[in-house]
């Protein structure tokens, strides 16, 4: 039992640039949900998916796109990353929108 | 305005003593609160959650939330060098579109040996 995996653990990109961030749980959770975490700032929801085949946008999503490909796997990919998007991003997933969230284990993102 | 307030710190307890750890919230009709512990370069991980006013204990932690005051505390007992981390308070409440769930900036806590 893996819990949430994330990939990559770092990433260095150059402005322009695209990539997608993986998320996977193996807990059977309905929710899933993407974070970004910069300094003094907390955990900010980029998106989240409260079920199957739903997303929505949090309160920073500008310059991302997620996918709900299925009940485990939630990916996140940025389109044209930009300096402002260095930061380290947290996946969660939990039972329900109202319940406990577990945490991977973050994706650390240079974008030069 | 933020939704969720919490005094960064750092909260600096002796080991044994009590450490405090308090939080504040804007929404009125928020339902589940949450204590998580992040460690340096970690994920957050539950210490514990509340859903109804009053004290919860689980150990040498308890929550503290009184909704009509809008507030909700962990306390740590007998604190120890271990327990130094960044604690995050979350809340969630009902938003149109669904439960929304916001967390605090954190309070660090370093416990002196």
């Amino acid at each position: 039992n893996a819990g949430v995996t994330q990939t990559p653990k770092f990433q260095v990109l150059k402005t322009g640039q695209s990539m997608t961030l993986q998320c996977a749980q193996d807990m059977n959770h309905n929710s899933m949900y993407w974070y970004r975490q910069d300094p003094g700032m907390g955990l900010r929801l980029i998106y989240y998916s409260a079920s199957e085949g739903t997303t929505d946008k949090g309160e920073v999503p500008n310059g991302y796109n997620v996918s709900r490909l299925n009940k485990r796997e939630f990916s996140l990919r940025l389109e044209s990353a930009a300096p402002s998007q260095t930061s380290v991003y947290f996946c969660a997933s939990s039972e329900g929108p109202k319940e406990t969230q577990y945490f991977g284990p973050g994706t650390r993102l240079l974008v030069l | 305005q933020k939704e969720v307030e919490q005094n960064s710190g750092p909260l600096s307890v002796p080991e044994g003593a009590i450490a405090s750890l308090n939080c504040t919230y804007s929404d009125r009709g928020s339902q589940s609160f949450f204590w998580y512990r992040q460690y340096s370069g970690k994920s957050p991980e539950l210490i514990m959650f509340i859903y109804s006013n009053g004290d919860k204990e689980d150990g040498r932690f308890t929550a503290q939330l009184n909704k009509a005051s809008q507030y909700v505390s962990l306390l740590i007992r007998d604190s120890q060098p271990s327990d130094s981390a960044t604690y995050l308070c979350a809340v969630t409440g009902l938003n149109t579109g669904g439960f929304k769930t916001i967390f605090g900036a954190g309070t660090r806590l370093f416990v002196k040996a």
